[in-house]
């Protein structure tokens, strides 16, 4: 399979509780998004890397998330101190060379 | 006014009807014009590709863009049910994230 993985596919929490998502982008893809999708929108940007460094965050990205790719391969989402407001599906996608992204299934996260 | 609008439906058809989805942008800098169809619990999965005004087709389906207008759209021809999803006009700027309009849910029916 060599499209874009993430990792758990359903995460279901309890308000307050940290949790990461990991994603594995597509072979020899050097840039990697984070998008954030609510019930009956698109999706909206909320970070993106360039091999390991991390070039851009969108002001949706509140100081309780945090995003790594530490060798520019594979990435992780994490949030922290989770509130009901981050239910919601949590997409990567990747991309090379001007190329357009391709995106995994995402992790759909809900809080109890 | 957000940078892209886009009708979110739902929008009926019946099977092999010709399927017409638009949005509107209003950022000049937008250079890449995609469309993306999504199905429930699914990621968005790409299907077409441009970047300049014209039209451009791919089996069934035709892209169209004008950048005069800052308006574009998707075509499906002969509709099947399996053509029922929700359609993701997206845009961006070189190099750079993508803006999604709202998507369109379309429902084919038998």
């Amino acid at each position: 399979d060599t499209g874009v993985s993430q990792d758990p596919r359903h995460k279901i929490t309890k308000r307050g509780q940290n949790v990461t998502f990991r994603c594995d982008p597509i072979s020899e893809h050097n840039r990697l998004y984070w998008y954030r999708q609510t019930l009956g929108q698109g999706p909206e940007f909320l970070t993106y890397f360039q091999n390991e460094a991390q070039l851009e965050k969108s002001r949706l990205l509140s100081d309780r998330f945090s995003a790594e790719r530490p060798k520019g391969s594979f990435s992780t989402l994490e949030i922290q101190r989770t509130e009901q407001g981050d239910s919601a599906m949590y997409l990567c996608a990747s991309t090379i060379n001007n190329q357009p992204q391709h995106f995994g299934d995402g992790t759909r996260l809900s809080i109890l | 006014q957000k940078e892209v609008e886009q009708d979110p439906g739902p929008l009926s058809v019946p099977e092999g009807a010709i399927v017409s989805l638009n949005c509107t942008y209003s950022n000049s800098a937008f250079q890449y014009f995609m469309w993306y169809r999504q199905y429930s619990r699914k990621g968005p999965e790409l299907l077409m590709y441009t970047y300049s005004s014209g039209n451009k087709e791919d089996g069934r389906f035709t892209a169209q863009v004008d950048k005069s207008s800052k308006y574009i759209s998707l075509f499906i021809r002969d509709s099947q049910p399996s053509d029922s999803a929700t359609y993701l006009c997206a845009m961006s700027a070189r190099d750079d994230k993508i803006i999604f309009g709202k998507g369109t849910r379309l429902h084919i029916l038998p």
